[in-house]
């Protein structure tokens, strides 16, 4: 399969806790975005890189929460003392920009749906 | 401020029905629009992608068309089958590549 993955596809914490979710994009794809979705409601941007630099940051994304994508290809999200309102499920998704790309298009993983007791 | 707001919330169906999504967006610069299929528990997948110079676009028993006077779309499916239902997400995008997503329409086809 040379789709996004994401690992783990189900992550049950408690309050407090840290977690860290793994995004493995399609290898040639230099963006990598993340986004948070609650029930009902369509994918929130969180943050997003192009290669391995991080080009920006949504306000919803506290200084609880911080990603990395160190080598330009997977990329990792990590949240500090979780609380129950971090519960939702957590998309990654990867495309490719190039020059005169206009529709780029962002193919998603399944997602890690995190529920915090 | 960027915005996307889909009608209905939800809709239910008979298979075999046709049936037609709303998408209205305030983004700016407007680049594309794209509908995503996004099933239980799964990420969303792309179903169409148009720029402001295409009228309509199909894929297979999905038509999606946009009016970019008016800042609207919308999603025909014809011929609903089972695995139709899902929720419809519209997502607008500028030219600098950002993302406004909608919050969906959850389509439920019923036997």
């Amino acid at each position: 399969d040379t789709g996004v993955s994401q690992d783990p596809r189900h992550k049950i914490t408690k309050r407090g806790q840290n977690v860290t979710f793994r995004c493995d994009p399609i290898s040639e794809h230099n963006r990598l975005y993340w986004y948070r979705q609650t029930l009902g409601q369509g994918p929130e941007f969180l943050t997003y890189f192009q290669n391995e630099a991080q080009l920006e940051k949504s306000r919803l994304l506290s200084d609880r929460f911080s990603a990395e994508r160190p080598k330009g290809s997977f990329s990792t999200l990590e949240i500090q003392r979780t609380e129950q309102g971090d519960s939702a499920m957590y998309l990654c998704a990867s495309s490719l920009l190039g020059g005169r790309h206009v529709k780029e298009t962002q193919y998603f993983g399944p997602g890690t749906r995190l529920l915090v007791l | 401020k960027n915005q996307v707001e889909q009608s209905p919330q939800s809709l239910i169906i008979l298979e075999g029905k046709n049936c037609t999504l709303q998408c209205n967006y305030t983004v700016s610069p407007f680049s594309n629009l794209r509908w995503y299929k996004q099933d239980t528990g799964r990420g969303p997948v792309s179903l169409t992608i148009m720029t402001f110079s295409e009228n309509t676009k199909s894929n297979g028993r999905y038509t999606a068309t946009l009016d970019a006077d008016t800042k609207q779309s919308s999603l025909h499916i014809t011929a609903s089958q089972l695995s139709d239902s899902a929720s419809y997400i519209c997502v607008a995008n500028t030219n600098a590549g950002k993302s406004t997503f909608g919050d969906g329409t959850t389509l439920t086809v019923k036997p």
